[in-house]
């Protein structure tokens, strides 16, 4: 089982819609979440970190559950510039050393 | 300023060649990280320097040497790599080394190739 699992996708949705995705991860001693987003031969960008109380920064809203170990990241009304990769990142056994997922691809269309 | 830089863009060599990956960054962030990323995968841990000393390896190749000269540089010296390193490098920085967790910021990277 990966430590750190995503559905790749892609998910192509309209502009304006809501998408959300699921990550889920096997550790469950991982104590920070995260979620960046890649775009195509770019570095990955810090999106928002993820809290127990759940945050939200303008369109996305991040929760996580802990009990399930999974976190999920929610985009309202979706533009053109928010096609990426989003990838889910959780801390491993060292605190130090994060474990990416795969990611998953978004697709936002005219 | 969340800033990482890196250098050079893109870089091609051959197996036999020296070269050396820069990153640099004035965060007054105190750990450093040198990542690998192929194609479609995501980003795979090397080496983390923490307080300017290596704190951890990911038994990572000899022909990978990393070197922190100052709490801002991070250094990556390649030699006698193999075509199957070619990759995307990309260079990270966190606030706290140690056992602290923290946002962790990408360079812009530096797509090598070797051939």
């Amino acid at each position: 089982r990966k430590e750190v699992e995503q559905d790749p996708g892609p998910f192509n949705v309209p502009e304006g819609a809501t998408v959300a995705f699921n990550c889920t991860y096997s550790n469950s001693a991982s104590q920070s979440f995260f979620w960046y987003r890649q775009d195509c031969r770019k570095e990955p960008k810090l999106l928002m970190s993820v809290y127990s109380s759940g945050n939200e920064d303008g369109r996305f809203t991040a929760q996580l559950n802990r009990a399930s170990q999974y976190i999920s990241l929610l985009i309202r009304d979706s533009k053109l510039s928010d096609s990426a990769t989003y990838l889910c990142v959780v801390t491993g056994d060292s605190s130090y050393k994060l474990i990416f997922g795969s990611g998953t691809r978004l697709l936002v269309r005219p | 300023d969340t800033e990482v830089t890196q250098t050079p863009k893109h870089l091609v060599m051959g197996m036999t060649n020296k070269k050396s990956l820069k990153c640099e960054q004035h965060m007054g962030h105190r750990a450093m990280y040198w990542y690998k990323q192929k194609a479609k995968k995501p980003p795979e841990l090397m080496f983390v320097y923490s307080y300017e000393k290596l704190s951890i390896n990911e038994s990572v190749p000899s022909r990978f040497s990393p070197e922190c000269p100052n709490s801002s540089l991070l250094n990556l010296h390649l030699h006698a790599l193999q075509p199957e390193d070619s990759a995307l490098y990309l260079c990270a920085s966190s606030l706290r080394g140690g056992n602290n967790v923290d946002e962790q910021y990408f360079g812009p990277g530096t797509r090598l190739t070797v051939t």
